[in-house]
């Protein structure tokens, strides 16, 4: 079946505009993870979702960071009046429930560069 | 051999020999663990998992050990292949917690 997908696959934007990412998880899976990757980095948690509820978004670097889910499915990523080090790779993964025991499948990531 | 580099460990090793990488766990209490590989401009990819009633789990050419003496989980990949080289991530996790805690990453680079 289809793996988690994400969109744009890279984007270049100029300091100081939002951008909005996006991740479509696998179909049935109730928990959905957001990370961020630097080059030559590990995975750095953002925010978790479980349904449309984000229990944990103690990841979020700053206020200029939100993130939502509709219907149980699709999440966005937004970030506002982006920096230089807002530049890394988003990735996206879900899991059949957030309860634990249970494998994150992940997205191809969103390269994101801030000029 | 094994270095440290500016940012990821990397691992050299000659093409058909058996790769061992290695990883240290932070919590004790952490009853699952993961492996994954992430090939370069791709996302992470699951590999093994191991509970922590077992010590020892097999797969394709892959074996995961966990030591929870010393909180050490290792992966060791057979026969290495070209296809091998990525960078390896442990992850541990709890049962009934969503969050996982994921290692530093260690690249895996294939001499021919």
């Amino acid at each position: 079946g289809a793996g988690v997908s994400q969109s744009p696959s890279n984007k270049v934007t100029e300091k100081g505009k939002d951008v909005e990412l996006r991740c479509d998880p696998i179909s049935g899976h109730t928990a959905l993870y957001w990370y961020r990757q630097s080059l030559g980095q590990g995975l750095e948690f953002l925010i978790y979702f479980q349904g449309n509820s984000a229990p944990d978004k103690s990841g979020l670097p700053s206020d200029r960071f939100s993130a939502e889910r509709t219907g149980g499915s699709v999440s966005t990523l937004t970030i506002q009046r982006t920096q230089q080090e807002d530049s890394a790779v988003y990735l996206c993964a879900s899991s059949l429930t957030g309860t634990g025991g249970y494998e994150q499948y992940f997205g191809p990531g969103t390269r994101l560069t801030v000029t | 051999g094994e270095s440290v580099g500016l940012h990821l460990p990397t691992l050299s090793v000659q093409e058909g020999d058996n790769s061992i990488i290695n990883c240290a766990y932070s919590n004790s209490a952490s009853d699952y663990f993961i492996w994954y590989k992430q090939e370069s401009g791709k996302g992470p990819q699951f590999i093994i998992d191991i509970r922590s009633n077992m010590d020892k789990r097999q797969g394709q050419r892959v074996t995961v050990l966990l030591n929870k003496t010393v909180k050490h989980l290792s992966l060791q990949i057979a026969a290495t292949q070209p296809g091998d080289s990525a960078v390896y991530f442990c992850a541990e996790g709890l049962q009934g917690n969503y969050q996982l805690i994921w290692g530093a990453g260690t690249k895996l680079i294939i001499k021919p």
